[in-house]
């Protein structure tokens, strides 16, 4: 059974960076099936894709947020991470981990499914 | 750049049916997926790859596609099936996942 647990800091300081780690069990973060990714939650608020990234190392970020983010893998410990540096009230989120399988069916027609995904992760930023 | 259209609620009577949809241009080449997400509780794959339903799903959930609108179906709404859904697909980017804004399910 595959789990994902989140982890890090629940309060952040405004122009700080936001930190948090996933822990894998069940599967490995080197699985060339799937990409790992960051999903956020605003208080009341519908999801938010931040990004994902993949073995070897390559990622791929909301463009909202791409100038801001950064993905990481740390193979040995199965874990991979997210940096969100200058947050801002707007990043208070529940931040969630999640697998995600990307599928190409041919002829031009893709999918994604995200499963499983952690228990989430609340980040508020305030001073 | 594109966008995922949920209505924002729907309701439906204990057992009997309800559809959600999603729309958006990027569904014409994109099968969606769909989640549900109870309150203080991270989001369920309901339904993969437009119709396809993970192990430990109820059969009273399906998915359909066609054209650029995507649908969950709900046939025989149960009281714990009342929760937010929501879908997903991709931007014009490949890589750029977009998810819908969500329809929160109320089962009277």
């Amino acid at each position: 059974q595959v789990q994902l647990q989140e982890s890090g800091p629940g309060l952040v300081k405004p122009s700080e960076t936001l930190s948090l780690t996933c822990t894998v069990s069940g599967d490995s973060v080197s699985s060339a099936d799937y990409y790992w990714s960051w999903i956020r939650q605003p208080p009341g608020k519908g999801l938010e894709y931040v990004g994902h990234i993949y073995s070897g190392g390559s990622t791929n970020y909301n463009p909202s947020l791409r100038s801001r983010v950064t993905m990481s893998l740390d193979t040995p410990k199965n874990q991979f991470s997210l940096k969100l540096t200058s947050v801002t009230a707007a990043d208070t989120a529940v931040y969630y981990c999640a697998r995600q399988r990307p599928f190409y069916y041919g002829s031009g027609t893709y999918s994604d499914w995200f499963d499983p995904w952690g228990q989430g992760n609340l980040v508020t930023v305030s001073s | 750049s594109s966008e995922l259209t949920q209505d924002p609620a729907v309701s439906v009577a204990l057992g009997q049916t309800v559809r959600i949809t999603c729309q958006g241009d990027s569904l014409r080449s994109y099968h969606a997926s769909w989640y549900q997400q109870k309150p203080g509780q991270a989001p369920v794959l309901v339904i993969y790859g437009k119709d396809n339903r993970p192990s430990g799903i109820p059969d009273r959930f399906s998915g359909s596609g066609s054209g650029n609108t995507a649908s969950l179906t709900i046939a025989g709404a149960q009281a714990e099936d009342e929760a937010d859904y929501y879908c997903n697909s991709r931007d014009s980017n490949p890589h750029h996942v977009l998810f819908g804004g969500g329809t929160k399910v109320t089962v009277l």
